[in-house]
């Protein structure tokens, strides 16, 4: 089975400030790959996903993720943070060849320094 | 696109009682999706059901937790009789296809006092 992996449990960064997020996964086949977020008092939304293709993956409020098979994994990346990203993530994994509905990472919340 | 509705939004009652969590996914997905959110243990996947059919079950914690999808538009997940170690956020989501993102509804806060 799928599992997948958030290594911090919390980041804090300042505004202005770069951001990655670490996201590992273990499976065999082609992943389908997946990150939300989660803002106080609301479900997830997407930010962005991998299927195939490109490895690296524009989505949306200016976040990104890279694909690297070799590493088995999926980090999320933005340039420049703002305030109003302070939120969970998470990272989900799916997998062809086996079980599609995709195994949810524990999630790092994110802190936003002024 | 209204997006998946759930209700009720919070929910407070005493442990021993019937609890009833309503969940309206968006039209034309097949596939829906319960989940709990707690600190300790994170987003559990509960149960979910294709096309109205359960078709995975294994993360539903106790006999004392069943869901039904009767129709296309509607699911419920009751606990009864619930206890306090239940409260948490309770989460529906539905997806176009297996393969596809999930979205998510607000979700039900739940404490059982």
């Amino acid at each position: 089975a799928q599992s997948v992996t958030q290594p911090d449990i919390h980041i804090t960064v300042s505004e202005g400030a770069s951001l990655e997020l670490r996201c590992n996964y273990s499976y065999g086949a082609t992943p389908y790959l997946f990150w939300y977020v989660q803002s106080p008092g609301q479900g997830l939304q997407l930010l962005l996903k991998y299927f195939s293709g490109d490895t690296l993956v524009q989505g949306i409020k200016g976040f990104e993720a890279e694909f690297k098979r070799s590493q088995s994994s999926f980090n999320l990346r933005k340039p420049s943070v703002h305030w109003s990203d302070a939120a969970e993530y998470f990272c989900a994994v799916g997998a062809s060849g086996g079980s599609y509905i995709p195994t949810f990472g524990r999630g790092t919340s994110l802190i936003v320094h002024p | 696109d209204a997006g998946v509705i759930q209700s009720p939004r919070h929910e407070v009652t005493e442990m021993g009682q019937e609890v009833t969590l309503r969940c309206k996914p968006i039209s034309g997905h097949d596939y829906l999706f319960w989940y709990r959110q707690t600190m300790m243990r994170g987003l559990e996947l509960l149960i979910y059901f294709n096309n109205n059919v359960p078709i995975d079950d294994s993360g539903m914690p106790e006999d004392r937790f069943s869901a039904k999808m009767p129709n296309a538009s509607f699911s419920t997940l009751k606990i009864q009789p619930s206890e306090p170690r239940d409260s948490a956020v309770y989460f529906c989501a539905s997806s176009l296809r297996e393969n596809q993102p999930q979205h998510f509804g607000d979700g039900t806060r739940l404490s059982i006092l």
